[in-house]
């Protein structure tokens, strides 16, 4: 079955850019569905950040909007994040999430992985 | 934005007993609605969808209902794997989710 994966740098530097990708396995990511980036600091409650077409439309949290890009690799069958001029603030658990067809919300998540912003 | 709301902040609950939790939206998300459970240490995982709608593999003691503004979401008989947090997701249009409702024991 479809599984999601996240990975990338567990510590980032206040000021800096925030990078993870999310592996896509045991389906295609050029499926009929929408991915996203779903993060919750901790203790905190679920916060969406943006999500990606195989297309190529991509949609984002208007509170976020200036600071986020979205990109999808098919070659890689993966997706990523990146999130520019963090604070700690930004310091939360970052899961991907696959869209449930015909709506938006989220059938399939990855496992997570925390990211804190410290210097 | 559409804010969602939900109540209780926690709900204390013996095993077996009936669970009711409340989620309201600050303005009409139609049955744009979805329901997680998400235990310590997890990800969240979808219950309901459409606001009545039960996810793949979810139990029939979970049930939701409601449209517009005002969202139930029903647990027939707690089973000990019930004790999580519950979050309402609206999808109207970019999603937000409510605060939750920590569901533990009495």
């Amino acid at each position: 079955q479809v599984q999601l994966q996240e990975s990338g740098p567990g510590l980032v530097k206040p000021s800096g850019t925030l990078s993870l990708t999310c592996a896509v396995s045991g389906g295609s990511i050029s499926s009929d569905s929408w991915w996203s980036w779903v993060r919750q600091p901790p203790g905190k409650g679920l916060e969406w950040i943006g999500e990606i077409y195989h297309s190529g439309s991509i949609n984002y949290n208007p509170s976020l909007k200036s600071r986020v890009s979205i990109s999808l690799d098919k070659s890689k069958n993966q997706f990523s994040l990146n999130l520019s001029s963090v604070t700690a603030a930004d310091t939360a658990v970052y899961y991907c999430a696959r869209g449930l067809y015909g709506a938006k919300t989220f059938d399939l998540w990855g496992q997570g992985t925390l990211v804190t912003v410290s210097s | 934005e559409r804010v969602m709301t939900q109540s209780p902040a926690t709900l204390s609950v013996s095993p077996g007993e009936r669970a009711t939790l409340s989620c309201r939206a600050s303005q009409s998300v139609s049955s744009n609605l979805a329901w997680f459970q998400q235990k310590p240490g997890q990800a969240p995982r979808l219950l309901i969808y459409g606001a009545s709608t039960r996810a793949t593999g979810i139990p029939a003691r979970f049930s939701g209902s409601g449209s517009g503004t005002e969202f139930t979401l029903i647990i027939s008989s707690l089973q000990s794997e019930d004790f999580a947090v519950y979050y309402c997701q609206q999808y109207n249009n970019w999603p937000t989710f409510g605060p939750g409702t920590k569901v533990d024991i009495k």
